[in-house]
């Protein structure tokens, strides 16, 4: 398994600004997502963060709006930017540690963001 | 496009009450997990189930992955209030490498 820890652990954020999450993880990770998640609802894939290179986006999530940075193996930022009400949600880093069998996720905490 | 189908999709029961949740597909699936999350926290993996007519058990809980590993049940048996909350499966095509997840099962287990 893995530990990983997200902050911040929730945030009320104006309109209009932006907000990054960070996501560590302490064990050797292969992939690195993020997702999205209405309360009570399913996850949403955002990207997956790619180590040294440009993130891959899903269908309707654009790195204007969800710059993803992935420095190394073990951390991954997810910025928010640009803020509106509609992005108010929880987000979630998961990740694919080495060795896993295919498929298998660990999920961070969550980010609880609220936009006024 | 791949779509994991789960019913239901709320459920209320009673402590001591049994009940099973269902996840079903078109497709065939490599490997299908479940997670189970409770509200403030992450999802976490449960169990996953790679071989058609499988059946693994943790603890009162039951999985089931189908024989042609379309779909999977969850059986879990006397349910307890700490068994509730959002239940989640997710499987990832045979070649493929992103995970799909069904739409969720929100159990309430009453005291």
């Amino acid at each position: 398994s893995a530990v990983i820890s997200q902050k911040p652990s929730r945030d009320i954020c104006q309109r209009g600004t932006s907000l990054t999450i960070q996501c560590q993880v302490d064990s050797q990770v292969t992939m690195m997502f993020w997702y999205r998640q209405q309360p009570g609802q399913s996850l949403t894939l955002i990207a997956t963060a790619n180590q040294g290179s440009e993130a891959t986006y899903e269908s309707g999530f654009v790195i204007d709006k969800f710059p993803i940075s992935r420095p190394n193996l073990t951390f991954s930022t997810l910025t928010v930017s640009n803020m509106s009400p509609e992005d108010s949600s929880i987000y979630l880093c998961s990740v694919v540690i080495l060795g896993a069998r295919t498929g298998e996720q660990y999920f961070g905490p969550g980010t609880r963001l609220t936009v006024t | 496009t791949q779509l994991l189908e789960q019913s239901p999709q709320f459920l209320s029961i009673q402590e001591g009450e049994n009940l099973t949740v269902y996840c079903n597909s078109s497709s065939v699936f490599s490997s299908l997990q479940w997670y189970r999350q409770e509200p403030g926290e992450g999802p976490v993996l449960l169990v996953t189930v790679v071989t058609g007519g499988e059946v693994k058990k943790l603890k009162r809980l039951t999985f089931q992955f189908g024989d042609a590993r379309k779909d999977s049940s969850l059986h879990i048996t006397a349910a307890q209030p700490g068994d509730t909350g959002l239940y989640l499966c997710a499987a990832i095509n045979t070649g493929g490498f992103k995970t799909i997840f069904g739409a969720g099962t929100r159990l309430f287990v009453k005291a």
